[in-house]
């Protein structure tokens, strides 16, 4: 069964930090780059950021640059998002996905919850 | 950066008859990279169409994506129970990648 699960989603106050985890089974993310889209309650859904499969090369938001780092450990076959100085507007599911080789993406995790709130 | 443009925002429809979402791009996609998802409450967004017009693996017929440049459709050509969600176009040629807001695909 092909999954990615992420983890680490949680009530945080503004200000503070979160790390996400998106872990892959039943599929390899190692030769792929990794996206993380979020949905804000109501809202569409918006592109984060990036990485190359090496994590070599990294691309984010206007709206998280600065803020958030995506990174990844290949041996662990697991994908990351730092998410720092938390503001309210960060409040969303957060979804990882795998960007297949010519960027679209069919395996999809099933988001986590993070909500910045006092 | 390409901004996606969706509508109508809100389409009503009966099952059976035919959806006709549009997204316009602010500028030409390159290579046509073009994506749509489909995407319900609580669940994962799912890939229906990429490069604008290939439907993605195990994506029933009835779904289709033609357009190119700027102007981008997708049809249903009927509608199902299950096909009552929201759609998102998706460029990923060029970063930053971009969704367009969304059509909402409702019952009549």
């Amino acid at each position: 069964q092909v999954l990615l699960v992420e983890s680490g989603g949680d009530v945080v106050q503004p200000g503070r930090s979160l790390r996400l985890t998106c872990t892959a089974s039943g599929i390899t993310i190692t030769s792929y780059a990794m996206n993380w889209v979020r949905q804000a309650p109501g809202k569409g859904l918006e592109w984060v950021a990036t990485i190359s499969y090496d994590g070599n090369i990294k691309s984010y938001a206007e709206s998280v640059k600065g803020r958030f780092t995506i990174s990844r450990d290949n041996s662990k076959n697991t994908l990351y998002l730092q998410l720092n100085s938390l503001s309210a507007d960060d409040s969303a599911v957060y979804y990882c996905a795998r960007r297949d080789s010519w960027g679209y993406s069919v395996y999809w995790g099933q988001g986590a919850l993070v909500t910045v709130s006092s | 950066e390409i901004v996606l443009t969706q509508s109508p925002g809100t389409l009503s429809l009966s099952p059976g008859e035919r959806a006709t979402l549009s997204c316009r791009a602010s500028q030409s996609l390159s290579d046509t990279y073009l994506a749509w998802y489909q995407h319900k409450p609580g669940q994962a967004p799912r890939l229906l169409i990429y490069s604008a017009s290939s439907r993605a693996t195990g994506i029933p017929d009835r779904f289709s994506g033609s357009g190119s440049g700027t102007d981008f459709t997708l049809t249903i050509s009927r509608l199902e129970p299950e096909d009552f969600a929201v759609y998102y176009c998706h460029q990923y040629g060029n970063s930053p990648y971009s969704f367009g807001p969304g059509t909402q695909v409702d019952v009549k």
